[in-house]
């Protein structure tokens, strides 16, 4: 099972660039990257996914290299409202009930971001 | 609005009560998902129904009991809770299993 770690804390100020690495040195072939954000007391909410190289939207980007074994999610210009538990789950092409399916359910400790003034 | 809503947000409940938890999702998905959220730990994953068929997680004891009655809606029933059971309950739904999932607002259950 393909199994990510990530930093547990980090802290920023209000319009720096942070950059969330995340591990997933065993990812399969089919595995895709997904990065959710969830803030207290609330559901976590799809930000990216990515399968190589760079992915891009209005959030965020995802930035894979060559060997997959990492990714690191960017967050452009932080404000205070992007404090929030970051999470990174590996696993395999939507919709198939393997093994690999079953790692895009389970969420880890994720990264707790906290952005200051 | 993720198109994923919860009922009750709040539900307050003695260890001898019985009461479900409702989820309905309004994006045509076809998977729905439980998971429970204790204070400073990681969502587990409780159950998953994919088509209206359980996929059980089998560490999940016999007080919570899954009912999925179609695709567009997901009850928890819950009866003889312990106190740490108390957490945030959040349901899901994908298009398809394993999808990118859209998360309702979740359901602060606390167990007295």
């Amino acid at each position: 099972l393909a199994k990510t770690t990530q930093p547990i804390s980090m802290d920023s100020y209000e319009g720096q660039e942070v950059n969330i690495t995340c591990s997933h040195n065993n990812i399969a072939t089919n595995d895709y990257i997904t990065w959710y954000q969830q803030f207290p007391s609330q559901g976590p909410r799809f930000i990216i996914q990515g399968y190589k190289t760079k992915v891009t939207n209005e959030v965020a980007s995802l930035f894979i290299p060559a060997d997959r074994k990492s990714s690191t999610l960017s967050l452009p210009r932080v404000s205070l409202s992007d404090t929030a538990v970051y999470y990174c789950l590996v696993g395999d092409i939507p919709g198939e009930i393997l093994s690999g399916g079953y790692n895009k359910l389970i969420f880890g400790a994720g990264t707790r971001l906290a952005v200051h003034p | 609005e993720t198109g994923v809503t919860q009922t009750p947000r709040h539900l307050v409940m003695g260890m001898t009560n019985k009461k479900s938890l409702k989820c309905e999702q309004h994006l045509g998905h076809n998977a729905m998902y439980w998971y429970k959220q204790s204070a400073k730990k990681p969502l587990e994953l409780m159950f998953v129904y994919s088509l209206e068929e359980r996929v059980e997680n089998n560490s999940v004891p016999s007080r919570f009991s899954p009912e999925c009655p179609n695709s567009s809606h997901l009850f928890l029933h819950l009866h003889t809770l312990q106190p740490e059971d108390s957490a945030l309950y959040l349901c899901a739904s994908s298009q398809g299993f394993a999808d990118t999932q859209y998360f309702g607002p979740g359901t602060r259950l606390t167990v007295l």
